[in-house]
């Protein structure tokens, strides 16, 4: 199975700070990669599918990139409602697995 | 509007059983694969089961294969997990989540609430 690992697993940041998170993958895998936030008590939301393409209502603050093995969700300007815990997520052939999650704390 | 909402979360005893359910509204349910992803208390997101369309293909994370069984009703646009020989490590709330696109599986782009269960002696 392919594992996901994501880094910092905790991200002190400002209101208008530029926040990169990084995923990456046990081996290659392809297009599939998503970027879900959740609060404390709510279920996941979908930011980013497809790497790199952004959910309709998403902010486009948040964007997705990389490819191979190495993804990345960057918020540009990280807003007060953005404080929350990110999860990445893949697809491959009927198994989904995700990331450990990397919580955006208030600095 | 598009919603998901379960049901049937409780306390059970290890070695138990339940059923928990997913009602979906305001899509139409029979054209969206449905899945079940769990999350232990102050844990990451877990996928658990997935099953398409028309019921006809079913898979399981290993951790559940063998105890869980997920099952669908076009009719009653709803999606269940049958949950045996229950295991304290399978404590968790359980969401129901809608693939995003008809033809593949790959993402989640609805989710419900969730729902609560614990396994306790």
């Amino acid at each position: 199975d392919i594992q996901m690992t994501q880094s910092p697993s905790t991200l002190s940041a400002s209101v208008g700070d530029r926040v990169t998170i990084t995923c990456r993958a046990s081996q290659n895998i392809n297009s599939w990669l998503a970027w879900y936030q959740q609060k404390p008590g709510k279920a996941p939301k979908l930011l980013i599918y497809k790497v790199s393409s952004l959910e309709s209502g998403v902010p486009s603050r948040f964007s997705g990139s990389g490819s191979g093995t190495e993804f990345t969700l960057t918020i540009s300007s990280l807003q007060p409602d953005d404080f929350a815990t990110y999860y990445c997520q893949q697809y491959d052939t009927y198994s989904w697995t995700f990331g450990q999650g990397t919580k955006v704390e208030i600095k | 509007e598009v919603q998901l909402v379960e049901s049937g979360g409780d306390l059970v005893q290890p070695g138990g059983s339940l059923r928990v359910s997913c009602a979906a509204s305001g899509f139409t349910f029979s054209n969206f694969w449905m899945s079940w992803v769990r999350q232990a208390p102050g844990k990451g997101l877990e996928w658990v089961a997935n099953i398409k369309q028309d019921g006809s293909e079913k898979f399981y994370v290993d951790s559940v294969k063998g105890r869980f069984t997920i099952s669908r009703d076009n009719s009653k646009n709803s999606v269940y997990l049958q949950m045996n020989s229950l295991r304290v490590e399978d404590t968790a709330v359980y969401y129901c989540a809608r693939a995003r696109v008809a033809a593949t599986p790959a993402t989640f782009d609805i989710w419900g609430q969730g729902t609560m269960v614990t396994v306790s002696s």
